[in-house]
């Protein structure tokens, strides 16, 4: 199983680009990179998901360099609402073995 | 939109007693999971099933049990609960595809505590 390993917090203000890097040194070849998000009192919500180079979608952006070894969450502008614990995952659906990390707690600040 | 109901948000349970925490999925999503939420280790998962009637176990099966009779619904059972199996579980489903990587759809969790 590929482990993640991901800050364990993180701070930003209101309007800024959050960056969130995960490291997955042992990716296997047919793994995904997917990232959630989790609020107080509420189950992990699915954000994006990636296998290689960038991807983005209405609320973030997933850059993964060739090796894959690595990849980073790109939250544009974030606001307050947009404190919460971020996790980042590395695995297959045809496995079912995703192994969540410890995640990352964003604090973002007026 | 996908949704994963777990039957209770909070439980209170007695140590010895035999638990059962169950988990809803309406989308005819193929796999289901149970994970168990603790401060500072994150999401373990303890069970796993792709079908009716099939369980895999996940990182931490011990004291625990599964059941998948019907394809929208997995039970989590704690045989014998135990202080230390006080815990947030989630429960999580997602379609199989193995053309593709398909994500899980968490519910709310059930905060169980054991006394």
């Amino acid at each position: 199983l590929a482990k993640t390993t991901q800050p364990i917090s993180m701070d930003s203000y209101e309007g800024q680009e959050v960056n969130i890097t995960c490291s997955h040194n042992n990716i296997a070849t047919n793994d995904y990179i997917t990232w959630y998000q989790q609020f107080p009192s509420q189950g992990p919500r699915f954000i994006i998901q990636g296998y290689k180079t960038k991807v983005t979608n209405e609320v973030a952006s997933l850059f993964i360099p060739a090796d894959r070894k690595s990849s980073t969450l790109s939250l544009p502008r974030v606001s307050l609402s947009d404190t919460a614990v971020y996790y980042c995952l590395v695995g297959n659906n045809a496995g079912n073995m995703l192994t969540f990390g410890g995640g990352t707690r964003l604090m973002v600040k007026p | 939109d996908v949704k994963v109901t777990q039957s209770s948000r909070y439980l209170v349970k007695r140590t010895g007693e035999k638990v059962f925490l169950e988990c809803v999925q309406d989308m005819d999503h193929e796999n289901m999971f149970w994970y168990r939420q603790d401060p500072g280790l994150g999401l373990r998962l303890i069970y796993f099933s792709y079908d009716v009637k099939m369980k895999e176990k996940g990182d931490i099966p011990e004291g625990y049990s599964v059941s998948r009779e019907k394809k929208e619904r997995f039970s989590l059972i704690l045989e014998s609960a135990s202080t230390n199996q006080t815990s947030m579980y989630l429960c999580a489903s997602s379609l199989l595809d193995r053309a593709d990587n398909q994500p899980q759809h968490f519910g709310d969790g059930t905060r169980l505590s054991i006394l």
